[in-house]
């Protein structure tokens, strides 16, 4: 059974930051590309970042470039996503998913329960 | 970057309906399309991938095509578990972006 639970989120002030982390498992995580997709309470989806089975291929969504850093471990099993400088903008629920192939550019076939991030004064 | 404009924003139908939601995108994305279903307090669910290839375990009800920059999943005799919020994305070029949802109420 594919697992990714996700942990790190949290109550953070703006200009912050906080580090995400994913343990995925039930699948060979080097065979799959890994994202992160965030979902403001009560709104629609926005993918965050993602990066190729490999590592050597990463993307960003222009709201977040400059800002958060993607990484993943294939020895562990686990996915990253460093966050800085965060805004109020940021405030999400943030998804770890699996992706559905290899390539970055790749569907999200499987997530994680989400981590709730909260940036506040 | 790509847009995805995707339409009605919410649909009333009942049971036993046959449901129609539109996604299209500003720049050719190929088939590299996909749809979810999201239900309140859960993670989002793929549905369709490669812009009509079902995934598994996902009922034959639902379905997807593509006509040009535009796409549509229909699902066929609507079923009382169909209601939920459901999404497009492209996954032809980063960044992956997703449509604006639609609610089928």
């Amino acid at each position: 059974e594919v697992q990714l639970v996700e942990s790190g989120g949290g109550f953070v002030q703006p200009g912050g930051s906080l580090r995400l982390s994913c343990a995925a498992s039930g699948f060979n995580f080097e065979d799959s590309a890994m994202h992160w997709v965030r979902q403001l309470p009560g709104r629609g989806l926005e993918w965050v970042s993602g990066l190729k089975w490999s590592g050597e291929k990463v993307g960003y969504a222009d709201s977040v470039k400059g800002r958060f850093v993607i990484s993943r471990d294939n020895s562990k099993s686990s996915l990253s996503l460093e966050m800085n400088s965060l805004t109020t903008a940021d405030t999400a629920i943030y998804y770890c998913t699996k992706g559905k192939y290899q390539l970055l550019e790749s569907p999200s076939e499987y997530w994680g329960q989400g981590a709730l991030v909260i940036v506040s004064s | 970057d790509i847009q995805m404009t995707q339409s009605p924003s919410s649909v009333s139908a009942s049971v036993g309906d046959r449901v129609t939601i539109t996604c299209r995108a500003t720049q050719n994305v190929a088939q590299w399309l996909a749809w979810y279903q999201q239900k309140p307090g859960e993670a989002p669910k793929l549905l369709i991938y490669g812009a009509s290839n079902l995934q598994s375990g996902v009922p034959s009800r639902f379905s997807g095509s593509r006509s040009g920059t535009e796409f549509t999943l229909t699902i066929s005799n609507l079923q009382p578990e169909d209601f939920a919020v459901y999404f497009c994305q492209q996954a032809h070029s980063v960044p992956l972006a997703f449509g604006g949802g639609t609610k089928v109420e």
